[in-house]
């Protein structure tokens, strides 16, 4: 079975200053990780993945996420955080055995609110 | 491109009564799930489609029925809605592994209330 834990309801943090949303995974083989936002009354929207290769991605919107196989963690990082970044946002993991058909498995969600 | 299409936006129903809820996407993907989204679960996997003529269930099934007739569509039935089901369902699609990036991409949402 996957799984995803995002331990934070909710994240809030000052413009300008750096975000970190965090994310943690289980899988039985090896994972294909994902970030999604949603906006209020939107679809979600694809930010970044992870699918094999460097540990670093770059995503949409200046986002960015570091995969961590000894951790099985995917967190979320932004180094200058905008008001306009305030949204929730899923973690999302596929077994790459397992997940056949796509099957993603979602995390609950972590609201992010940037003030000014 | 249009990319993911649902209709209708709202919705309310009483309790037993049947409905459609309807899911287009016009990028070719061979891929399409259904999701329901209800607050502090995230979203779950209610079924999926890995081609026309292919669907399977996901984690929650039960009260939902689903065809796919074409790449294009990708229906979701509900046979007799019970309050439990309110909820908003979002449809999503993708490209099969090896054609594509994996990544979903997602419908506007229908928003059910059962009363």
């Amino acid at each position: 079975a996957q799984s995803v834990a995002q331990p934070e309801d909710q994240v809030n943090v000052a413009e300008g200053n750096p975000l970190t949303v965090k994310c943690t995974y289980s899988v039985s083989g090896n994972p294909y990780l994902f970030w999604y936002v949603q906006y209020p009354n939107r679809g979600l929207q694809f930010l970044l993945k992870y699918i094999t290769g460097d540990n670093l991605v770059k995503g949409s919107y200046g986002f960015e996420a570091e995969f961590n196989k000894s951790q099985t963690s995917f967190h979320l990082k932004k180094p200058s955080a905008l008001v306009s970044d305030s949204a929730l946002y899923f973690c999302a993991v596929r077994d790459v055995i397992t997940g056949g058909g796509n099957k993603l498995t979602f995390g609950t969600g972590t609201q992010l609110k940037v003030e000014l | 491109n249009a990319g993911v299409t649902q209709t209708p936006k709202f919705q309310v129903l009483k309790t037993g009564q049947s409905m459609t809820l309807q899911c287009a996407q016009d990028m070719n993907h061979e891929y399409m799930s259904w999701y329901r989204q209800d607050p502090g679960m995230g979203l779950r996997l209610i079924h999926y489609s890995v081609g026309a003529g292919i669907t399977d269930q996901g984690e929650v099934p039960n009260g939902y029925n689903v065809s796919r007739s074409t790449t294009e569509d990708f229906p979701l039935r509900l046979l007799s809605a019970a309050p439990s089901q309110t909820s908003v369902y979002f449809c999503a699609s993708s490209y099969s592994p090896g054609t594509g990036g994996f990544e979903q991409y997602f419908g506007p949402g229908t928003r059910l209330t059962v009363t």
